[in-house]
């Protein structure tokens, strides 16, 4: 399977409202889970990420959470504004770390 | 500082043709890496770099070739450019691979093989 997924593809929320994106790896070994938002025509920048020795980390409206064991994580949106609407990828360590492999994809869409 | 330099930021080839997209980062970054993006499949990496003089493939490497002289620049050559290599690509660049630290990317070059 897929070194790394997210679900769900698309996900639509009210402005206001909270989103959440899940991710999913397969290496056990990764050990660095990154965040980035690509905004349409930009560049991806990273939002968030965390270590695996960590279980959750806040920036003020986002969040991100790791379950080692189950071996999945998630992106934390609370308070949804139309600017948080943008094309959002996780990533995953792979291979003794030299290598980072990115998620298909989420659009967020918020609507006002 | 400016960061990640992509040159050029569009390019049209036809099938064939052979080029170079440029590279650079003034972050004194020991990692560097080369995505491309393709709607529906993310960001695959095609070649990375940890340091001057080293380099290794990456997901889709085929058809691609990279080096690293010096830390600053990773170009990324095409030898004979397909429909199939149409495409966004990325540079990317960290402070080291191995320790596991953001990527910065550049802003990148979209590419169309005709």
């Amino acid at each position: 399977g897929e070194n790394v997924e997210q679900h769900p593809s698309t996900l639509s929320v009210q402005e206001g409202d909270s989103a959440v994106i899940k991710c999913t790896y397969s290496d056990s070994a990764s050990n660095y889970f990154p965040w980035y938002k690509q905004e349409l025509g930009k560049r991806p920048q990273l939002i968030i990420d965390i270590r695996s020795n960590v279980g959750e980390k806040k920036d003020q409206r986002i969040a991100v959470t790791l379950n080692k064991t189950a071996k999945h994580f998630s992106l934390h949106i609370t308070e949804t504004q139309p600017e948080d609407s943008a094309v959002y990828f996780c990533a995953a360590t792979l291979y003794g770390n030299n290598r980072l492999a990115f998620g298909k994809g989420n659009q967020v869409v918020v609507i006002p | 500082n400016a960061g990640v330099t992509q040159t050029p930021k569009f390019q049209v080839l036809k099938t064939g043709q052979s080029m170079t997209l440029q590279c650079a980062q003034d972050m004194n970054h020991e990692y560097m890496s080369w995505y491309r993006q393709d709607p529906g499949m993310g960001l695959r990496l095609i070649h990375y770099s940890v340091g001057a003089g080293i380099t290794d493939q990456g997901e889709v490497p085929n058809g691609y070739n990279v080096s690293r002289s010096t830390t600053e620049d990773f170009p990324l050559r095409l030898l004979s450019a397909a429909p199939s290599q149409t495409s966004v690509y990325f540079c990317a660049s960290s402070y080291s691979g191995q320790n596991n630290s953001p990527l910065h990317f550049g802003n990148g070059t979209r590419l169309t093989v005709t």
